[in-house]
């Protein structure tokens, strides 16, 4: 069964450093999402794309946080440079060419827990 | 920001019970989904109900949506021990492009 895949599963790393996740969505999906979760806490989109462009980055720190897609297919989020706060899981969702619908599901990758020391 | 207002935030019942989950979110939506979350691990989509719908069944799986309170809930009858986890509802705003707006979740622990 295909599955949204994500690296690494587990980063630590020192405030101020810079960090990067990488995501490839589920083969054909056009739609990418990357979340934040803090502990306890739901996740909250960070960006949304379709296909390589950006349709809402408005929760996305933009000071220190970004986000490409260049060919449409995988992606990386970085983070530079890393503060205490920003120590949570980052998880990658996709979903199909309808996805911007919101009519159809999200597929989840395993996520990537950092923390910043 | 989180629409999502989910109740209650813990939940701790024996196996063969049922298990009731509520959400309440603000604004208008296209659809209203729930998704399961093992502990440290992604999000599993549960169930989509459209804003049209009032309930749907899916296995041990209910979910009722009443618009016009603006909340929903998920049952989950004769619970078993791999049933805890963590469960959120997730809105889909009628406004948006897709974006999933999740609440805080409810923790679920089903003893054996």
């Amino acid at each position: 069964e295909a599955e949204v895949a994500q690296s690494p599963r587990y980063k630590i790393t020192e405030k101020s450093q810079a960090v990067a996740f990488w995501c490839d969505p589920i083969s054909g999906h056009a739609t990418l999402y990357w979340y934040r979760q803090i502990l306890g806490q739901g996740p909250e989109l960070l960006v949304q794309f379709q296909d390589e462009s950006v349709v809402d980055d408005s929760q996305l720190p933009k000071d220190r946080f970004s986000a490409e897609r260049l060919k449409g297919v995988d992606s990386t989020l970085k983070i530079q440079p890393a503060e205490l706060g920003d120590s949570a899981m980052y998880l990658c969702a996709s979903s199909d060419e309808h996805g911007t619908s919101g009519r159809v599901e999200q597929f989840f990758g395993p996520g990537t827990r950092l923390t910043v020391l | 920001s989180q629409q999502g207002e989910e109740d209650p935030q813990a939940l701790s019942i024996q196996e063969g019970e049922n298990a009731t989950m509520n959400c309440s979110y603000k604004t208008s939506i296209n659809n209203l989904q729930w998704y399961r979350q093992n502990s440290g691990r992604g999000l599993v989509h549960l169930i989509l109900i459209r804003s049209n719908e009032r309930e749907k069944h899916s296995g041990r799986l209910r979910v009722t949506l009443d618009t016009s309170k603006k909340s929903s809930s998920l049952l989950i009858t004769a619970s078993r021990a791999a049933d805890t986890a963590s469960y959120f509802c997730a809105t889909a705003p009628s406004s948006n492009t897709g974006k999933l707006i999740f609440g805080q979740g409810t923790t679920l622990q089903v003893k054996p």
